[in-house]
């Protein structure tokens, strides 16, 4: 039973640029969620994958944020024309659908904008 | 709204020292949940235990306890003979039904535990 797994580890990139990150959920699991964490703060909910149905999105930052999970499985973060306020960690995390089952997290990604 | 407070951001303690972590939440919900995660150097978050709102029995795993107090909000973590890989940021978080059916997690702010040896 692999764990949640999170590409890239590290991302940098200039100011302006588009990112994607990947996120691949426990095989098993249903839900699929992301996190921002920045430094000495703790993660903060982005936004909420059942199967492929994206059922909540009203916490992401702003319209340069999006995620899909086109088939139900592995999943992506984009961020659009970059900012420096950008810079965190994305941590990906996932569970079993029915309750409230643990969430089990990714290594994340460190996101660093020059 | 939902919140979660951590009022120790960093603690150090001594090898084999006990040391408890606090955390007091804030919810309108009757019914949730209550998690308490580790967040090692490497950053992965580990999960370390759940509890629904109706189990106030308190709960202990080897070194580690819990304390679940609704009557103060609060939902405590002891370390008993703490180890150097204890070190850690600690992460208590609170999920209810306000959050509907994504359950997300709402996270305080954590608590830096260093063992010293």
């Amino acid at each position: 039973d692999t764990g949640v797994s999170q590409n890239p580890r590290h991302k940098i990139t200039k100011r302006g640029q588009n990112v994607t990150f990947r996120c691949d959920p426990i095989s098993e699991h249903n839900r699929l969620y992301w996190y921002r964490q920045t430094l000495g703060q703790g993660p903060e909910f982005l936004t909420y994958f059942q199967n492929e149905a994206q059922l909540e999105k009203s916490r992401l930052l702003s319209d340069r944020f999006s995620a899909e999970r086109p088939k139900g499985s592995f999943s992506t973060l984009e961020i659009q024309r970059t900012e420096q306020g950008d810079s965190a960690m994305y941590l990906c995390a996932s569970s079993s659908d029915w309750g409230n089952q643990p969430q089990h997290f990714g290594d994340g990604t460190r996101l660093s904008i020059l | 709204a939902q919140k979660v407070t951590q009022a120790q951001t960093e603690i150090s303690v001594v090898e084999k020292e006990d040391v408890t972590l606090d955390c007091v939440y804030e919810t309108r919900d009757t019914t949730y949940y209550l998690f308490w995660y580790k967040q090692p150097p490497s950053g992965e978050l580990v999960f370390l235990i759940r509890r629904n709102s109706f189990d106030e029995q308190n709960e202990i795993s080897g070194r580690y306890s819990w304390n679940f107090q609704k009557s103060t909000s609060s939902f405590n973590f002891t370390i008993t003979a703490s180890q150097v890989v204890d070190s850690a940021v600690y992460f208590c978080a609170l999920s209810g039904i306000s959050s509907g059916s994504a359950r997300q997690l709402t996270f305080g702010s954590g608590t830096q535990l260093t063992v010293l040896p």
